[in-house]
Parts: structure tokens; C-alpha cells; sequence
């Protein structure tokens, strides 16, 4: 059974701060990994994606990806009450077709 | 472009009953996903499709069925609905594999079986 862990928290922050964000997966094959954000009653929207081990920044946004490890992260920095959301990382099977899901982590980012 | 629909938004069903949940875009992705979610918890893929007359099971298939006869939809049958189908169903779909695009959301249906 492939999985993917993630801290459900919730995680709270100050604003301002940064926001650390952690995902295992069990699949030594994958090789795609998403970062999708989830607002409460909402559907899921693409906050980034990395295919490749070390670090990709996109804003305040920055993911990084050691596959020695199965280890992905996202990073939120000068973090933001609008940030406050479900984060979903999600992990593409080695065959490319199935999207694997972890549970999410819950922020909260105090004003 | 209205992107990824669904229809339903909301539906009550009683035990048994069936329904189909409605899945339509209009981006011309050759690649369509049904997801389920449950409260509190990640999305657990139900089936997914390559194009059109091409479809193949996810994580959790059984209970459900899909056709794909066009590009742009991609309905979701149940069949004899129970309580543990209770869930938030979202359709998907991506240009690419999706390992290799991101897929885009429909709103979802919320549906309760009681």
C-alpha cells in the first residue's frame, strides 16, 4: 500500500513567520510531488510541484524534495492570515497516472 | 472557459438508490480523475481516465462506475448506495500525465447516503 504522511496539526504561526510544512512518502518509485493548498469547503489548487531532489522557490513559497529520503516540504515564508488552509501533498505513483494523497496539514496563521 | 464542472453541488440518497455524479471540461485534457474525500482527511482516487474509451481503477474502485465516450465528460455511477460512500466527490482533469501537469478541480458534490 503506497502512502503518503503529513502532520494532520493543526499548525499554528504568528504572521509574518515562516511556515514549515513536512510529507513521507512510502514509494521509492515516485517521481513527481505536488503541493496543493485547500480551503475549507473548497476544492484543491496547485501551489507547486518538484520533480527533482533540493530546492524550488516560487514567491513565498518553496518546496523541497530529498528522495533519499522520501521526505518533501513547503516552506510558506512571511506567512499570511490568507494562508490559513488545509495543505495537501499529493505523489504521483511511478507509473505516472495515480495521484496519491496524504491526509493534509492544517495551518492557521494568527493576525 | 468554465474549467472542470460538476453536477450535483449536493445530494441526499437513501440506501440503495443510485445516481450518476456529472463531470464535464472543457480544456480538451485528455486526462480525467474521480476522487472521494472524506472528512478530515486526503483524496482517495476512485478512477481515472487516458482519453476517451480508456478508463482504469484508483485506489478505491469498488462500488462505482465510470464510462468515458467523450473528451469532455466523464460521469461517476453508483451503484446500491451505501452509508460508507458518504463522501465529497471531485472530479479532475489534467493536458498531461499527472506526473508531469497539474490537475484542475471541479467544485465537487457533497453526498450523503442515509
Amino acid at each position: 500500500q503506497k502512502e503518503v504522511e503529513q502532520n494532520s496539526g493543526p499548525l499554528s504561526v504568528p504572521e509574518g513567520a515562516i511556515a514549515s510544512l513536512n510529507c513521507t512518502y512510502s514509494d521509492r518509485g515516485s517521481q513527481s510531488f505536488f503541493w496543493y493548498r485547500q480551503y475549507s469547503g473548497k476544492s484543491p489548487e496547485l501551489i507547486m510541484f518538484i520533480y527533482s531532489n533540493g530546492d524550488k522557490e516560487d514567491g513565498r513559497f518553496t518546496a523541497q524534495l530529498n528522495k533519499a529520503s522520501q521526505y518533501v516540504s513547503l516552506l510558506i515564508r512571511d506567512s499570511q492570515p490568507s494562508d490559513s488552509a488545509t495543505y495537501l501533498c499529493a505523489v504521483i505513483d511511478a507509473g505516472g497516472f495515480k495521484t496519491i494523497f496524504g491526509a493534509g496539514t492544517r495551518l492557521f496563521v494568527k493576525a | 472557459n468554465a474549467g472542470v464542472t460538476q453536477t450535483p453541488k449536493f445530494r441526499i440518497l437513501k440506501i440503495g438508490q443510485s445516481m450518476t455524479l456529472q463531470c464535464a471540461q472543457d480544456m480538451n485534457h485528455n486526462y480525467m480523475y474521480w476522487y472521494r474525500q472524506d472528512p478530515g482527511m486526503g483524496l482517495k482516487l476512485i478512477y481515472y481516465s487516458v482519453g476517451a474509451g480508456i478508463t482504469d481503477k484508483g485506489e478505491v474502485p469498488n462500488g462505482y462506475n465510470v464510462s468515458r465516450s467523450t473528451t469532455e465528460d466523464f460521469p461517476l455511477r453508483l451503484e446500491l448506495a451505501a452509508p460508507s460512500q458518504t463522501s465529497v466527490y471531485f472530479c479532475a482533469s489534467s493536458k498531461a500525465l499527472a506526473g508531469a501537469d497539474t490537475q484542475y478541480f471541479g467544485p465537487g458534490t457533497r453526498l450523503t447516503v442515509l
